[in-house]
């Protein structure tokens, strides 16, 4: 399977804990989107990537909240003492940007995250 | 900021209706504007796009027209399916990413 996959799929913290998520986007792609998805809502806009540069970051990304794309292939997003609030979906995707302009993203299965 | 207002769910039907679920978005710049679709246990894929006015996007039997003049992207079907049961999204992309619509879920009884 050369799609956007995700790890853990399933992940349950207690409050106060460190977690972090993996993203392997489809290998030629050089966007890579995080979002995060609550119940009954459609995914939020954290941050992306094009290759290993940030280039826009969501107020929603509080200082509790990292993002890295090292070597410009998979990410990592980290989040520093969970709150209850941190509960949610975390969704991964990847795009291959070639001109400016729209470009279809390919989503991940999503990392559930619940914190305790 | 920009917006999208999307038809709220969930919305049931019987398999050969006719299905609409309205999107409307802010008028902010000139964004393309897609369709995503989620169906149960299985991430989100593109279902179909128009990036500019007049534009007709297709795919599956589902058709939805970019209308600037009422800044809407509704998302229409002649007959659906049972197999059409999944969560729908209305997702303008401004400027480098999406805004995704609170999302409509469709129930096709057969």
């Amino acid at each position: 399977d050369t799609g956007v996959s995700q790890d853990p799929r399933h992940k349950i913290t207690k409050r106060g804990q460190n977690v972090t998520f993996r993203c392997d986007p489809i290998s030629e792609h050089n966007r890579l989107y995080w979002y995060r998805q609550t119940l009954g809502q459609g995914p939020e806009f954290l941050t992306y990537f094009q290759n290993e540069a940030q280039l826009e970051k969501s107020r929603l990304l509080s200082d509790r909240f990292s993002a890295e794309r090292p070597k410009g292939s998979f990410s990592t997003l980290e989040i520093q003492r969970t709150e209850q609030g941190d509960s949610a979906m975390y969704l991964c995707a990847s795009s291959l940007v070639a001109l400016a302009g729209a470009n279809e993203q390919f989503f991940g299965p999503g990392t559930r995250l619940t914190v305790l | 900021g920009n917006s999208v207002t999307q038809m709220e769910g969930p919305v049931t039907l019987s398999e050969e209706a006719f299905l609409t679920i309205n999107c409307t978005y802010t008028a902010t710049g000139y964004p393309s504007l897609f369709w995503y679709v989620q169906y149960p246990g299985e991430g989100l894929q593109l279902l179909l796009k128009a990036t500019k006015a007049d534009d007709k996007g297709s795919n599956k039997g589902f058709e939805a027209t970019y209308r600037k003049e009422t800044t809407s992207f509704h998302l229409e079907k002649g007959s659906v399916q049972v197999s059409d049961s999944a969560v729908y999204f209305c997702a303008p992309f401004y400027g480098q990413n999406f805004v995704f619509g609170p999302g409509t879920r469709l129930s096709v009884l057969p």
